[in-house]
């Protein structure tokens, strides 16, 4: 597509329960990333996917957390057992690994009540 | 282990006025600096990106950044702000343009008449 896109654009959710956020990044982007967007705190890497390579798992804030990428492109972020800090916005990025910079999506706004 | 630092979480100037917004990083080698806008309820969108080479770099939206090595500083000036340019604006440093960017925690503008 045209921009990477991300649904849904807004979660609600309960307390404990699982949730998976969507990210469809731009055609022919080899590397996609996820970063979460606390309330008046930067950005926080959580994971990294290049090619076919193991991914760079290392932000992923506790075993709760998850993602995959299916085929190279479509991405799903997993959080299971969801808790009220887990509120935020997450916010997916690609790129084609050369050097045009990071493209984001508008993030999907978690609430977890 | 790379770090950026925005020393000013917000900044207010007059319409008109000129801009800038200081970031400092912390990275043994040359670094690949960033800086990206995100206006309310948005994604982020890039502004500029240094890699090598001329160390005043122009970017959209009449922004333009200067690279200080000796200073480890990529502050970002736009000689007239517009109203529309009131946003938060990260600054991000990475190894290179595969690997996930650190960012610093932004800093917001607000644009006075």
């Amino acid at each position: 597509g045209a921009g990477v896109s991300q649904s849904p654009s807004n979660k609600v959710t309960e307390k404990g329960k699982d949730v998976e956020l969507r990210c469809d990044p731009i055609s022919g982007h080899t590397a996609l990333y996820w970063y979460r967007q606390s309330l008046g705190q930067g950005l926080e890497f959580l994971i990294y996917f290049q090619g076919n390579s193991a991914p760079d798992k290392s932000g992923l804030p506790s075993d709760r957390f998850s993602a995959e990428r299916t085929g190279g492109s479509v991405s799903t972020l997993t959080i299971q057992r969801t808790q009220q800090e887990d509120s935020a916005v997450y916010l997916c990025a690609s790129s084609s690994g050369s050097r045009g910079g990071y493209t984001f999506g508008s993030g999907t706004r978690l609430t977890v009540v | 282990a790379q770090s950026v630092t925005q020393p000013d979480i917000h900044i207010t100037v007059s319409e008109g006025a000129s801009l800038e917004l200081r970031c400092n990083y912390s990275y043994g080698a040359t670094p690949y600096l960033f800086w990206y806008v995100q206006s309310p309820g948005q994604g982020l969108q890039l502004l500029l990106k240094y890699f090598s080479g001329d160390t005043l770099v122009q970017g959209i939206k009449g922004f333009e950044a200067e690279f200080k090595r000796s200073q480890s500083s990529f502050n970002l000036r736009k000689p007239s702000v517009h109203w529309s340019d009131a946003a938060e604006y990260f600054c991000a440093v990475g190894r290179d343009s595969g690997y996930a960017l650190n960012f610093g925690k932004g800093t917001s503008l607000l644009v006075t008449p």
